[in-house]
């Protein structure tokens, strides 16, 4: 089975401070996510990578960034936390677009004060 | 751009009910269709998919077919349990520029009591 891992389930942070969320995947996938989920929002895409160093802004990047330095582990940055980024934040892998689903780590509950 | 539809939650069924969840889509070329499900405090995982017109998912007693003439991929099932309660994607995803693109629906909880 795949396995997609994210390191944290709960996260408390304060305003202004760097966060890293990691992520890692054992299938090998060349296509990584990284979502936030809000109530009343769904599922909203913030970057995605296809490969090793590349990345692509998804659909609400604004403040934060991405690192794929190896294939299997990709992270999400948040430069300087505010309250506004509280939510939830899925990780996801998947395989040979478009008929491969995507695999999702069980989430990270980010909370900034 | 691609989108999907799903109804509104939450739906609410008795234990033994039977369950639609009625989800459309628009979108250019051919696209998979899935349906995923999120179990509280958990990430998303997949329920079922079809990858061309007319291809039947079906996974734990949930079906649900592509229907390219009405841009449809409706969740049923026949007799739902307490243990199905939960939150269900639709999403579609289409290959375009050789990476996936993936389209959620805004989810659609449901509840099933005893």
């Amino acid at each position: 089975d795949v396995k997609v891992t994210q390191s944290s389930r709960y996260l408390v942070k304060r305003t202004g401070e760097k966060v890293f969320l990691e992520c890692v995947q054992d299938m090998d996938h060349e296509n990584m996510f990284w979502y936030r989920q809000d109530p009343g929002l769904g599922l909203r895409l913030i970057y995605f990578s296809y490969d090793v160093k590349m990345k692509e802004k998804g659909d609400i990047p604004e403040g934060y960034s991405v690192s794929r330095e190896k294939k299997e582990r990709f992270s999400l940055i948040l430069e300087s936390a505010s309250t506004n980024q509280t939510s939830m934040y899925l990780c996801a892998s998947g395989g040979d677009p478009p008929r491969s689903p995507l695999h999702f780590g069980n989430g990270t509950r980010l909370t900034v004060t | 751009g691609n989108s999907v539809t799903q109804m509104e939650g939450p739906v609410t069924l008795s234990e033994e009910a039977f369950l639609t969840i009625n989800c459309t889509y628009t979108a250019t070329g051919y696209p998979s269709l899935f349906w995923y499900v999120q179990y509280p405090g958990e990430g998303l995982q997949l329920l079922l998919k079809a990858t061309k017109a007319d291809d039947k998912g079906s996974n734990k007693g949930f079906e649900a077919t592509y229907r390219k003439e009405t841009t449809s991929f409706h969740l049923e099932k026949g007799s739902v349990q307490v243990s199905d309660s939960a939150v269900y994607f639709c999403a579609l995803s289409d290959g375009s520029g050789g990476y996936q693109k993936v389209t959620f629906g805004t989810g659609t909880k449901l509840q099933v009591i005893p």
